[in-house]
């Protein structure tokens, strides 16, 4: 089983619709988790941390659901700049110091 | 707002050459790392970097590869002899408190060996 797994899309979302990722992890010790935006042979932009309890940062939505081991991102009310690829992230904790990307989830939203 | 910074955006290389890829990451920062991205492929890890020393590394990050910090601003990637396979975007990350916090990434340099 992969580290990281994300479906790699893409998906096709029409303007001001709601979309949702999942990404599962595979090490139940990962302590820190991320979702980063990254745009066409741009760098990752962090977008939002995962906490345990969740965290809202208007329109994007990250919760961490750790029995099934996965994060999600909700975004609300999208809009074409949310056109990007969308990479989460996770930190396998302990002493490890290095952060995990998966491969990503292609987000492209239709005017 | 702090950034990381890198240069150069774009290097060519001859097969077999030496490139030296360079990084300033954000000042208060101090806890360093490389990462690399093939066209179409996944950002992966290459090497951490803390208190002056490697504290991490990936099977990526061979005997070719070497990472300094020659002063206090400076981060750099040294790859010694270069292979076709060594093109690939690389971006180099810097974090407050190690992988338990956030990286904020460089723009990149985009490294194309030929």
């Amino acid at each position: 089983r992969k580290e990281v797994e994300q479906d790699p899309g893409p998906f096709n979302v029409p303007e001001g619709a709601t979309v949702a990722f999942n990404c599962t992890y595979s090490n139940s010790a990962s302590q820190s988790f991320f979702w980063y935006r990254q745009d066409c042979r741009k760098e990752p932009k962090l977008l939002m941390s995962v906490y345990s309890s969740g965290n809202e940062d208007g329109r994007f939505t990250a919760q961490l659901n750790r029995a099934s081991q996965y994060i999600s991102l909700l975004i609300r009310d999208s809009k074409l700049s949310d056109s990007a690829t969308y990479l989460c992230a996770v930190n396998r904790g302990n002493r490890d110091d290095k952060i995990i990307f998966g491969k990503g989830t292609r987000l492209h939203i239709l005017p | 707002e702090p950034e990381v910074t890198q240069t150069p955006s774009h290097q060519v290389t001859q097969m077999g050459q030496e490139v030296i890829l360079r990084c300033v990451p954000i000042s208060n920062h101090l806890y360093f790392y490389w990462y690399r991205q093939i066209l179409g492929q996944k950002v992966e890890f290459l090497v951490s970097f803390y208190n002056n020393e490697i504290s991490e590394k990936s099977e990526i990050f061979d005997d070719q590869f070497s990472v300094e910090r020659p002063d206090g601003s400076n981060f750099t990637l040294k790859i010694r002899s270069t292979k076709l396979e060594d093109s690939a975007m690389y971006f180099c990350a810097s974090s407050n408190q190690g992988a338990r916090t956030e990286a904020f990434f460089g723009q990149g340099t985009r490294l194309t060996v030929v």
